[in-house]
């Protein structure tokens, strides 16, 4: 069965530096996505992306968040400077449809520690 | 603002013991309500999908039922393997072109043998 991988599993970095999360979403899904989920909470939506540019946002994606699609197949988050708060599971999730119930399928995750 | 509430936060049956968990929300237009299970250091697991009231699905030990303001997660003769977290998430309209989902906290579910 078709599934979205993530990479690295875990990263660890240090306070104000940069990171890139990877994805490779299902290979017909159009619609993308990313969420965290900080340890004991519930998952958050980050941002959706479709057709190469940010269909939609959270308050939580301010200016240190951008996303990517730079080729047909990788989809990529990258934290600027990163921040202790920023520690969390980011998952990434795909779908084929935007809208009309089309169900996410999710990652294995990407385990972000800041120290 | 939209939300969604999940009850119990956690809970502990015996193997065989058949149970219901509760996702309530408030949402202004729904487009589908999700169920998802999620093992421990792993992302959501897609389940079910729901649309409108009145609607069933099943899949082996699991139901789950949609009414207007609820959702119903059935388990019946559940197995140590059904322990996870289930997660209900709503998909609402949004201004893009992509519906994200809205999660609840989730159910801890744990089966003992």
């Amino acid at each position: 069965e078709p599934e979205v991988t993530q990479t690295p599993s875990h990263q660890v970095t240090q306070m104000g530096q940069e990171v890139i999360l990877r994805c490779v979403p299902i290979s017909n899904h159009l619609y993308f996505y990313w969420y965290r989920q900080i340890l004991g909470q519930k998952v958050e939506f980050l941002v959706s992306f479709y057709n190469n540019e940010i269909s939609e946002k959270s308050e939580i994606f301010d200016d240190q968040f951008s996303v990517e699609r730079p080729d047909g197949s990788n989809f990529t988050l990258k934290i600027r400077s990163t921040k202790l708060e920023d520690s969390a599971m980011y998952f990434c999730a795909s779908s084929e449809r935007g809208r009309g119930g089309s169900p996410l399928h999710f990652g294995n995750g990407t385990r972000l520690t800041v120290t | 603002e939209d939300q969604v509430t999940q009850s119990p936060e956690a809970l502990r049956l015996q193997e065989g013991e058949s149970s219901s968990l509760n996702c309530s929300y408030t949402v202004s237009g729904l487009r589908g309500l999700f169920w998802y299970r999620q093992d421990p250091g792993k992302g959501p697991e897609f389940l079910f999908t729901l649309y409108s009231a009145g609607e069933e699905k099943e899949k082996e030990r699991l139901k789950a039922t949609l009414t207007k303001k609820e959702s119903f997660l059935h388990i019946t003769a559940p197995k140590p393997e059904d322990s996870a977290t289930y997660l209900c998430a709503v998909q609402v309209p949004s201004g893009g072109g992509a519906d994200g989902l809205t999660f609840g906290k989730g159910t801890h579910l744990i089966i003992q043998p």
